[in-house]
């Protein structure tokens, strides 16, 4: 089966400019997650989907990320404006069930200058 | 707070050796824990999982045991090979029905010939 897609693989962006990262989880998978891991750091949870609703966001920070799971499939992870600190790797993954084994994609590089 | 830590960022070992890794947990009570591997500029790739009730999980030449009342779960590569070579991330879930994991920094492996 065709694993978690993500896109682009990399991206360089001046600080106060947006961007936007795009995941296709597993076909079938209900359960969506976008990380952030900074080099050197495990992957930090931003935000968890079920289906097309959100299940947590606690740590998103709101101000400037937003993500959204239209239709329950693909999902989109926006930061406006960006910051220094948010040059990282976003990591997108998905499982069958909220308990289960998660699937990791390539990850996006997100370089903030 | 909930606090994961993986005993050393780096350990380096010989092939053929058996490599033993750690991750020690504070603060939590998870229903299970799991181990991934990643390797550089890829997403974690899932290894493991080992519930609360259970002492010791087997696969291949991986073995993972799991200790609630010392809060300690150790990772052991047996007959460790080159190819072995990777970071190896602890994850606990945070509990409740959710599935959101909670990631270690990560211990570097590396195995030389």
């Amino acid at each position: 089966e065709a694993g978690v897609a993500q896109s682009p693989r990399y991206k360089i962006i001046e600080k106060r400019q947006s961007v936007a990262f795009w995941c296709n989880p597993i076909s079938g998978h209900a359960t969506l997650y976008w990380y952030q891991q900074i080099l050197g750091q495990g992957p930090k949870l931003l935000i968890q989907f079920q289906n097309n609703g959100v299940v947590d966001d606690s740590q998103l920070p709101k101000d400037r990320f937003s993500a959204e799971r239209l239709k329950g499939v693909d999902s989109t992870l926006k930061i406006q404006p960006a910051k220094l600190e948010d040059s990282a790797v976003y990591l997108c993954a998905s499982s069958s069930s909220s308990s289960g084994t998660q699937y990791f994609g390539p990850g996006t590089r997100l370089t903030v200058l | 707070s909930q606090k994961i830590e993986q005993n050393s960022e780096a350990l380096n070992i010989q092939e053929g050796k058996t490599a033993t890794l750690t991750c020690n947990y504070t603060n939590y009570s998870p229903a299970y824990l799991q181990w991934y591997r990643q390797d550089p500029g890829r997403g974690p790739v899932f290894l493991l999982l080992i519930r609360e009730n259970e002492k010791e999980k087997r696969k291949e030449r991986l073995k993972v045991t799991f200790d609630t009342t010392l809060k300690q779960s150790l990772f052991h590569i047996t007959a460790s090979q080159p190819a072995d070579s990777a970071t190896y991330l602890c994850a606990l879930d945070k509990g409740g029905s959710q599935g959101n994991l909670i990631f270690g920094k990560g211990t570097k492996l590396s195995v030389k010939p």
